[in-house]
């Protein structure tokens, strides 16, 4: 009953370096979600996929690429990264579609701790 | 634009004594509405929704919201709080953008339980 798991669970970079966040999930849901957390800023949606071979822009994409090549992952991509993308990052799932018990309940991992230096 | 606000960082209370964090939303439409903990360097953890029906909404570890559509607020309470209840806690909205829905959250209010 692993649920959602994020991989690394920390990671240091250099600017300019590139790096991908593995999210898995292991209960079948439709949508995923990656989000960053800042102080004082809440969680703040980067990109989310409403099913495999979707992706679509959140709040804060900028700097940020996603691909959902199957449906239980979910990749977090930094190009090239900036100090500015230092924060923990959050991947959450639901099930999504309307009429289901809990699809509006989005079920978390445990965060990855990115520092860019 | 459709959001949802906590107006208090952080909300000190003494062990014992009744709790409540602030929710005030902005939507279109009926609003979804839920409450989410966060222990520390842990993920978000589920603890109620409103969705529709009674405006009192219990969930989990003693928890429950009052869902007020005039005010439009949802208010998080516990009559009794408990040390282990300090942790940092999260509003959430289900708003629709270009024909889907996603969830839009607060920027956290810290509660503080007091010994």
């Amino acid at each position: 009953n692993a649920g959602v798991t994020q991989t690394p669970k920390f990671r240091v970079l250099k600017t300019g370096q590139s790096m991908t966040l593995l999210c898995a999930q292991d209960m079948n849901h439709e949508y995923m979600y990656w989000y960053r957390q800042d102080p004082g800023m809440g969680l703040r949606l980067i990109h989310y996929s409403v099913g495999e071979g979707t992706t679509a822009k959140g709040e804060v994409p900028d700097g940020y690429n996603v691909s959902r090549l199957k449906k239980q992952n979910f990749l977090l991509g930094l190009e090239s990264a900036a100090p500015s993308q230092t924060s923990v990052y959050f991947c959450a799932s639901s099930q999504g579609r309307q009429g289901i018990s809990g699809a509006n309940v989005l079920t978390f991992g445990a965060g990855s701790r990115l520092t860019v230096l | 634009a459709q959001s949802v606000a906590q107006p208090e960082d952080q909300v000190n209370v003494a062990e014992g004594n009744p709790l409540t964090v602030k929710c005030t939303y902005s939507v279109s439409g009926n609003p979804y509405l839920f409450w989410y903990v966060q222990y520390p360097n842990r993920g978000l953890q589920f603890l109620l929704k409103y969705i529709t029906g009674d405006n009192l909404v219990k969930g989990s570890y003693g928890f429950e919201a009052e869902f007020n559509k005039s005010q439009t607020s949802f208010h998080l309470k516990k009559p009794s709080a408990l040390v282990s209840d300090s942790a940092l806690y999260f509003c959430a909205v289900r708003v629709y953008s270009g024909g889907y829905q996603k969830v839009t959250f607060g920027t956290g209010t810290k509660l503080q339980v007091i010994p």
